[in-house]
């Protein structure tokens, strides 16, 4: 079936420096996405969500990019921190279907002192 | 603070021996999750309430039940737990009012021994 899935399962990364997460999606019908970071031994938790309405959204210190045409999707985070370090899942909806998300594998984000 | 709370944080139960885990929330929400998730994997989902309205997933084994007697409280029931139910379960909670975001507990960690 239709699904959503990342390219890299693990990224690693110096502190300060800026990170881009990728997040492929298969269904083009999808047209709601939200990222959700998940630290070890808890719960993901929203980060920022994107309309398919929209190209680009930007949180505090994080950007979402969303390219319909490729059906891509990034999660740019500046100057990542220590604490950024977490497996981050990209999830999808269809605005007025299911409000059941598909998530996509996740890749974990490492960030080294 | 309204959040989703889940009882207990690790679980440790016996081959065959059957294992109750709890979830509350105070969000008022009227859709309630249960997730399986092993390491390095997204959640998956098992099966779901729409208030009293239980939906299960085509693939979520006879051995997991669900109960939900008010808003509130959801409890996943396992009832012979084998060695491969070993895994995080993560309850999450949404409203139906076309916010898509789900809010999740810190999850059980379930060890089967």
């Amino acid at each position: 079936g239709e699904s959503v899935g990342l390219h890299l399962p693990t990224l690693s990364v110096q502190e300060g420096d800026n990170s881009i997460i990728n997040c492929a999606y298969s269904n083009s019908a999808s047209d709601y996405f939200i990222w959700y970071k998940q630290e070890s031994g808890k719960g993901p938790q929203f980060i920022i969500d994107i309309r398919s309405n929209m190209d680009k959204r930007q949180g505090q210190r994080v950007t979402v990019l969303l390219n319909k045409t490729v059906k891509h999707l990034s999660l740019q985070i500046a100057a990542t921190q220590p604490g950024d370090s977490a497996v981050y899942f990209c999830a999808e909806n269809i605005v007025g279907g299911s409000y059941i998300p598909t998530f996509g594998r996740g890749t974990s984000l490492i960030v080294h002192p | 603070d309204a959040m989703v709370i889940q009882n207990p944080r690790y679980q440790v139960t016996q081959f065959g021996k059957p294992v109750t885990l709890s979830c509350s929330q105070t969000l008022n929400h009227n859709v309630m999750y249960w997730y399986q998730q092993k390491s390095s994997q997204a959640p998956k989902l098992l099966f779901h309430y729409y208030d009293k309205d239980f939906n299960n997933e085509a693939d979520t084994p006879d051995n997991f039940q669900s109960r939900r007697p008010n808003t509130s409280f959801c409890f996943l029931d396992i009832r012979s737990p084998g060695l491969g139910d070993a895994a995080m379960y993560l309850c999450a909670t949404s409203r139906d009012d076309g916010s898509y975001e789900q809010y999740f507990g810190p999850g059980t960690r379930l060890t089967v021994t």
